[in-house]
């Protein structure tokens, strides 16, 4: 079975400041690990992916994730916020291809002036 | 990128009414459909897996006869939330898969909040 731990429901920044939200899975097998960004009354988009390779894998809107296996991690960064990542942010984990995504429980990032 | 639809956005219905989701896939063909359910606060429940041209697989604890998922083709897969009560009131979501091996991805839809009274 796989799992998806999200450390922090709320994580807040100022602008400009570096943002670090946590993600750490398990799974049975090597991992497909993704983040999503939601914005208030709006589906999910894919932010960033790792299925196999490089272990940092670059997204859209600057951010960007390391692959740890030793740590079972996928933490996500941006080296500067802006008001507009302010959003609901969830990690997803699948066993391959997509069998089935299962989610963490999101972490909200508020962005301050 | 690829680019899901919904329809509706919103819908009220009166308890014991039948509501229908569309979920439409506009510039790919999509095999496989996903529909969640996002409760306030919460994150993404799975609810069922979609094949065009077969019956849906449901997960554990989803009532098919009450979430009737119909995949007609390779771009439209419809949610009927048949008898629908106050607590079937939700955020439903669709996603739909494109690629192939490590190059699949789910693409969301924009979500259909449904308000049952």
């Amino acid at each position: 079975a796989q799992s998806v731990t999200q450390l922090g429901s709320h994580v807040s920044v100022s602008e400009g400041a570096l943002v670090l939200l946590r993600c750490n899975y398990s799974s049975s097998v090597p991992p497909y690990l993704f983040w999503y960004v939601q914005y208030p009354n709006q589906g999910l988009q894919l932010l960033l992916k790792y299925t196999t390779g490089a272990t940092l894998v670059k997204g859209i809107n600057g951010f960007e994730a390391e692959f740890k296996k030793s740590e079972t991690s996928f933490h996500l960064t941006k080296p500067s916020a802006h008001m507009s990542d302010a959003a609901e942010y969830f990690c997803a984990v699948s066993e391959g291809g997509y069998s089935t995504l299962t989610f963490g429980k999101g972490t909200m990032l508020l962005v301050s002036p | 990128g690829a680019v899901v639809s919904q329809h509706p956005s919103w819908v009220i219905c009166k308890s014991g009414t039948s509501v229908k989701i569309e979920c439409r896939s506009l510039d790919f063909q999509a095999t496989t459909m996903f529909w969640y359910r996002q409760f306030p606060k919460q994150s993404l429940m799975l609810m069922a897996t979609s094949n065009e041209g077969s019956k849906a697989t449901y997960e554990q604890g989803v009532e098919k006869d009450k979430f009737l998922i119909n995949h007609a083709s390779l771009t439209l897969s419809t949610l009927t939330v048949t008898s629908a009560h106050p607590e079937d009131s939700s955020f439903y979501i669709c996603s739909a898969s494109f690629g192939t091996d490590s190059q699949e991805t789910q693409y969301f839809g924009p979500g259909t909040r449904l308000l049952v009274l």
